[in-house]
């Protein structure tokens, strides 16, 4: 069984530019959150997306947008980057929406300079 | 989801039993008590949860006050492998998201 994976695993980018994250989800699992870590911070839910849909959002401006595919794997778009989106950022699959344990990527490192 | 509130670090020796509190004063009768962990440069793992009763699996013992009030999260023989932030989260299953809302948790050093 394969697990959550990320990519890229690190990433440098501009402010202003646009940068796209993606996630696989672990086989069986049809529900994926993304989740937004700075440093020394407990990570911050961003959104999920459960069967393609969007199913509920966190406190993240609409220039954070995601998508998710047939197959649950899934997207995170970050459009005109600023130097506070530098952060960790994780993604997590699980086989539902509520309750469940949520199975987590390694995330992708962004740094916005 | 209620709030949880756990000391910012603690530290242990190997070998030893290691108890990390969390108090959850406000917690409603349908959440249940999340431990989830992250290991340096590694996203958070599951750990245990429950809702009234003492759990125990491979990882980790959970203890829950009878009020519900308070948890323990009891790992049994602490280990370098355990120095980790620990994170403790209320979640209600009826909740049609199921983020999970992370405070910033127990930093845990494992001295050998």
């Amino acid at each position: 069984e394969t697990g959550v994976t990320q990519s890229p695993t690190h990433l440098i980018k501009t402010r202003g530019q646009q940068v796209t994250l993606r996630c696989s989800s672990q086989s069986g699992h049809n529900t994926v959150s993304w989740y937004q870590q700075a440093l020394g911070q407990g990570p911050q839910f961003i959104f999920q997306y459960y069967r393609e849909e969007e199913n509920g959002r966190g406190n993240f401006p609409p220039r954070f947008s995601g998508l998710q595919f047939p197959n649950y794997s899934s997207e995170l778009n970050v459009n005109a980057l600023e130097l506070d989106d530098s952060a960790l950022y994780l993604c997590a699959s699980s086989p539902g929406v509520a309750g469940g344990e949520q199975y987590f990527g390694p995330g992708t490192r962004l740094t916005v300079t | 989801d209620a709030k949880t509130t756990q000391p910012n670090s603690m530290e242990s020796n190997e070998e030893e039993p290691v108890h990390l509190p969390c108090n959850h004063s406000t917690i409603s009768g349908t959440d249940y008590i999340h431990w989830y962990r992250q290991l340096p440069s590694q996203g958070p793992e599951y750990v245990i949860h429950g809702l009234t009763s003492n759990v125990n699996n491979r990882m980790a013992s959970l203890a829950i006050a009878e009020d519900r009030k308070s948890s323990t999260l009891i790992l049994h023989r602490a280990t370098l492998r355990d120095a980790a932030v620990y994170y403790c989260i209320l979640r209600d299953p009826r909740g049609s998201q199921g983020n999970l809302i992370f405070g910033k948790g127990t930093k845990l050093s494992v001295k050998p």
